[in-house]
């Protein structure tokens, strides 16, 4: 079974420019995550989708960060413009439903915005 | 609002010995799910144990246990028969069976294991 992809695994970005991440979850999986990294610290949720719904969007940044879950599959998350303190590895995770399940995380985009 | 903490940054263990990471949780809620996920350097987390609060009987998945101590609101890992390959940084996680199941995470402990 393939595990969750992102791209790219690493970007390195200026100040004020704009960056795009993309996911694409274990099939099947109808829930997606979105969480930041921050060195040093534990992830820290962004958004949750429900299929190609918004279940919790309450600590992204929404002046600057969008997401979206395309047809429940497939997901992408925008930083525009981006910030130095947006230096992180964003992490993106899926489960096969919102209860119980195990999330999966993939192996996360690293970006430096400099 | 639930909060993860883990007051190790750093712990070590030498191959074949046992070691336990500690973690302690606030939540006023009753039913829950708590876990330990592992990040080995530049790769992937992956989950190592998960622990239902209405249990009261430990998880345990092969060389890894937990301690669950649900009136204390606390969760530590144990590992036996450490192996170079369990060094990682590892993380405690919440996650509330009512609210929804967004993980929150405490800051991790980085474990080394030398030979």
């Amino acid at each position: 079974e393939a595990g969750v992809a992102q791209s790219p695994r690493y970007k390195i970005i200026e100040k004020r420019q704009s960056v795009a991440f993309w996911c694409n979850p274990i099939s099947g999986h109808a829930t997606l995550y979105w969480y930041q990294q921050i060195l040093g610290q534990g992830p820290k949720l962004l958004i949750q989708f429900q299929n190609n719904g918004v279940v919790d969007d309450s600590q992204l940044p929404k002046d600057r960060f969008s997401a979206e879950r395309l047809k429940g599959v497939d997901s992408t998350l925008k930083i525009q413009p981006a910030k130095l303190e947006d230096s992180a590895v964003y992490l993106c995770a899926s489960s096969l439903a919102h209860i119980a399940y195990e999330q999966y995380f993939g192996p996360g985009t690293r970006l430096t915005v400099t | 609002a639930q909060t993860v903490t883990q007051s190790q940054p750093e712990m070590s263990v030498q191959e074949a010995e046992t070691v336990t990471l500690s973690c302690t949780y606030d939540t006023s809620e009753s039913d829950y799910y708590l876990f330990w996920y592992k990040q080995p350097p530049s790769r992937q987390m992956i989950l190592v144990i998960r622990q239902e609060a209405y249990k009261q009987q430990n998880a345990t998945e092969n060389r890894f246990s937990v301690n669950f101590q649900k009136a204390a609101k606390s969760f530590s890992l144990k590992i036996s028969d450490s192996q170079l390959g369990d060094a990682a940084m590892y993380f405690c996680a919440y996650r509330s069976v009512a609210a929804g199941t967004a993980l929150i995470f405490g800051k991790g402990t980085t474990l080394s294991v030398s030979s």
